[in-house]
This record gives C-alpha cells, structure tokens and sequence, in this order.
C-alpha cells in the first residue's frame, strides 16, 4: 500500500523552464512533508520541506506547493538548471514534533533538463 | 567533512555469509535510520534509534541486527544473506530541524 505516490517516473524539460514534480498521498495523518533530491551512487539530500499549516515553502528556485484537501503537493522548480538534473523523492511523517519520527517515501521522479 | 558516512560502499557477498555495514555521523544528532532501497526503488525504513535506544523497528527479518554503540554510530549486522536482501541500504541521521541527512549508500549484491 504505497503511501506516497509519485506517479510520473520521470520529467524531461527544457534548461530554463519550469519543473514541476507532482506528488500524492493517503495518509491523513501525514502533516510534515520534504523533497529530497538523489544524485547517483549518492545518498538522498533534504532539498525543502512544508509543514501542514502552511500551503507555500519557497526557498531560492524551490518552491513547495501543499494542498491539504487533495492531499497532494508538488515541487516547482524555475529556472531549471542541468545541475538539477536527478531523481527527486518525495516523503511524508505524521509526526513534526521534538523526538524520532518515520518518513514515509515516493518512488521517486526522475528529472532530466536539456540544456 | 562527511557528515554522515557509512562502509563499505560496495559489498558483494555469497548466500549464507554473515556481513555488517557500519554508519557513523558527526553531526551530533540524536537519532539515526537506517533504510533500504530494493530493486523497485523504494526507500524503506528498517530501524531508528534514538540516543542508542530502538525506537522504531519496522517488519524487518530477524537476521538482521543493528548495533548502536554510541549515539554516533548504528551500524547493521546481517546473518545468513539471502538473494533477497541484495539491495542499497542508506543510513541516516536527523537533525532538529526534523530533516535526515542520508549517507551514500551501500550496495549489497548477494550471489
């Protein structure tokens, strides 16, 4: 039972323009949310998160987009750069509080820019 | 610096044979993961320790064992290898923040 569904495998766009990487889940008890970018033969690298109580996360050319009633988020990158070019996770815990929690992982989208 | 580092980067190995994959951090977190990415891709969480303590410990077989002798390291020891455990496993460690930082993996081939 996934989870966290990323259902685009992968993403080709052109260097400059606009990615868009689409993630959903289930879980209604799921109120953290973080993107994690991996290279290969690297391990995965926290990219940006968004709490529930927020709808927008916008660090730098990164923008996380949270829509609590679809249960979906998505990732906006612009502009695209062939450095972004990687497999993006997106993950999901119940719990943003002190303490351990679980991450809950997509499959995965793997973007490709042209340059 | 590597944050978080994990050895060997490559294992191959024979069924049966008893193998571990070390971790070590040096961000001074509390709390370290370790998960494992089979041939579908999925990142799965097998174990969590907080401050050298289980926390979580999801349906994992019993052969393996991860061993936490400090808070820096949790290392992953696993009897009799099967076929089925060929896979890439990726510690973890989590800052306050509530991200984790991965290590880069280690990819386990058993013949």
């Amino acid at each position: 039972d996934q989870q966290v569904k990323q259902n685009s495998p992968s993403l080709s766009v052109q260097e400059g323009r606009i990615s868009i990487l689409n993630c959903d889940y289930t879980n209604s008890m799921f109120d953290y949310f973080l993107w994690y970018k991996k290279y290969p033969a690297e391990g995965p690298t926290f990219l940006i998160s968004i709490s529930s109580i927020k709808d927008k996360n916008e660090d730098g050319r990164f923008t996380v987009f949270l829509n609590k009633s679809a249960k979906h988020l998505s990732l906006h990158i612009v502009p695209s750069q062939p450095g972004d070019s990687a497999v993006y996770f997106c993950a999901a815990t119940p719990y943003s509080g002190a303490g351990s929690y679980q991450l809950t992982f997509g499959k995965g989208t793997k973007l490709s820019v042209i340059p | 610096d590597t944050a978080v580092s994990q050895t060997p980067k490559y294992l191959v190995t024979q069924m049966g044979n008893d193998k571990s994959i070390k971790c070590e951090q040096n961000l001074g977190h509390d709390t370290m993961y370790w998960y494992k990415q089979d041939s579908k891709k999925f990142l799965k969480i097998m174990f969590s320790y907080n401050n050298k303590e289980l926390i979580i410990n999801e349906t994992v077989p019993n052969r393996f064992s991860p061993k936490s002798p400090d808070k820096a390291h949790l290392n992953l020891h696993i009897n009799s290898l099967e076929l089925g455990d060929s896979a890439v496993y990726f510690c973890a460690s989590r800052s306050v923040q509530e991200t984790q930082y991965f290590g880069p993996g280690t990819r386990l081939l058993v013949l």
